[in-house]
């Protein structure tokens, strides 16, 4: 089946630093990424849609000059947090979907827990 | 815009007995509908979908949702749950010819021995 792979799993950074986080499709092409934040016991908030050669649509009120999406190839989307602060700290997934073979499924990365020092 | 409500934030459960989680949508179009589950600190894995076709669909674990589109629902439902079923359940819609996949806002499932 799709697999979809993410890393790093955790990071800490410290204030004021970029990080990047990766999400792989591994045995699909996906034309189509989403990156999603969660904060501690709450639900997945859809940061941006990010499709193969062109610029990612971001949702309402996330700063797309402070989180960075390139999704440059079929297989690989990257998410970069640049200057980090504390309150950047949370849960990263990614998605990817598999319209060829999937259709209207969508398959999440295992997370990257970020932690701001 | 679609939107999901997951009625019930947190649901604790005795071994062995059955559970039924609940999710309403709300969409002025027709909709898929999912079920994920999430473990801690890690990613979501799909139990089921609604695409079309039969209202009653079955998952991985032993669980089923039916959709029921006058009440504009996708509840889900096991009828014997097991300590490994403890974890975070999510449901979730995205419109037909959307891209999006919106999220409710999670059900805390507790099993108890």
């Amino acid at each position: 089946g799709a697999v979809v792979s993410q890393h790093p799993s955790w990071v800490i950074c410290k204030s004021g630093t970029s990080v990047k986080i990766e999400c792989r499709s591994l045995d699909f092409q996906a034309t189509t990424m989403f990156w999603y934040r969660q904060f501690p016991k709450q639900s997945l908030m859809l940061m941006a849609t990010s499709n193969e050669g062109s610029k990612a649509t971001y949702e309402q009120g996330v700063e797309k000059d402070k989180f960075l999406i390139n999704h440059a190839s079929l297989t690989l989307s990257t998410l970069t947090v640049t200057s980090a602060h504390p309150e950047d700290s949370s849960f990263y997934i990614c998605s990817a979907r598999d319209w060829e073979h999937q259709g209207y499924g969508y398959t999440f990365g295992s997370g990257t827990r970020l932690t701001v020092v | 815009a679609q939107s999901v409500t997951q009625l019930d934030s947190q649901v604790p459960v005795f071994e062995e007995a059955p559970v039924e989680l609940r999710c309403n949508y709300s969409s002025s179009v027709s909709v898929y509908l999912f079920w994920y589950v999430q473990y801690p600190n890690q990613g979501l894995q799909l139990l089921l979908k609604y695409l079309s076709g039969s209202t009653l669909v079955k998952g991985i674990n032993g669980f089923e949702a039916e959709f029921n589109k006058s009440q504009t629902s996708f509840h889900l439902r096991k009828p014997s749950v097991h300590i490994s079923d403890t974890a975070e359940y999510f449901c979730a819609v995205s419109e037909q010819g959307a891209q999006k996949l919106v999220f409710g806002q999670g059900t805390r499932l507790t099993i108890n021995p």
